[in-house]
């Protein structure tokens, strides 16, 4: 069957350092891979895109990378700040049409 | 970025009514948008593409008759929920796509709905 999975744990990180999210996803062959923002009770805010043909994106203290070898995608949020306390969900995008399936999502916590 | 607005914020009915959300995509022309239902500390559920003009198009054990979709501008689309039971209580979210090709999906705030 298909999956999208991610770490059902809250990442707690101490503010300054690096985040680091795992998504992992069995039986697609996306040909893009997005990631999300949601804060509680909001809906989910785009952050990047990363196509089937690229290894890594970067936006401001964000970066992507898309290993399809290995069917997983890292999310990075460095220099961590108390305001990127959110959940930060994964979407395949397998047709690219945006019928997106989504991961369960990783609470991240930024400790001051 | 493009703006997609969901209304209401919330609401709470009583079992057996209906209830209609709107969601509009405010500065942009949108022929495709999409439902989603979440439920707690759960992925984000697509339900239905909707389609500008045409009949939506149900994912895989979604009830159509139970979740009436009209998508009559390009701008509007809406996701009425008929004969409301507590299990459709849930977080329904909207999305829209800007153009044909493929780009990042705009989400309305999402409507908590509570049937009670």
């Amino acid at each position: 069957s298909q999956k999208i999975e991610q770490n059902s744990e809250a990442l707690n990180i101490q503010e300054g350092k690096t985040a680091t999210l795992t998504c992992n996803y069995t039986n697609y062959s996306p040909a893009y891979l997005q990631w999300y923002r949601q804060d509680p009770g909001r809906g989910p805010v785009f952050l990047l895109l990363i196509r089937e043909n690229e290894k890594e994106k970067r936006k401001e203290r964000l970066k992507v990378t898309f290993d399809t070898t290995l069917k997983q995608s890292l999310f990075h949020i460095t220099a961590s700040q108390p305001a990127d306390s959110a959940t930060y969900l994964c979407a395949l995008d397998p047709n690219g049409n945006n019928r997106l399936a989504f991961g369960k999502g990783n609470q991240v916590v930024v400790i001051p | 970025g493009a703006v997609v607005s969901q209304h209401p914020s919330r609401v709470i009915c009583k079992s057996g009514t209906s209830v209609k959300i709107e969601c509009r995509s405010l500065d942009f022309q949108a022929t495709t948008m999409f439902w989603y239902r979440q439920f707690p500390k759960k992925s984000l559920m697509l339900m239905a593409t909707s389609n500008e003009g045409s009949k939506a198009t149900y994912e895989q054990g979604v009830e159509k008759d139970k979740f009436l979709i009209n998508h009559a501008s390009l701008t509007l689309s809406t996701l009425t929920v008929t004969s409301a039971h507590p299990e459709d209580s849930s977080f329904y979210i909207c999305s829209a796509r800007r153009g044909l090709t493929n780009t990042e999906a705009f989400f309305g705030q999402g409507t908590r709905l509570t049937v009670v």
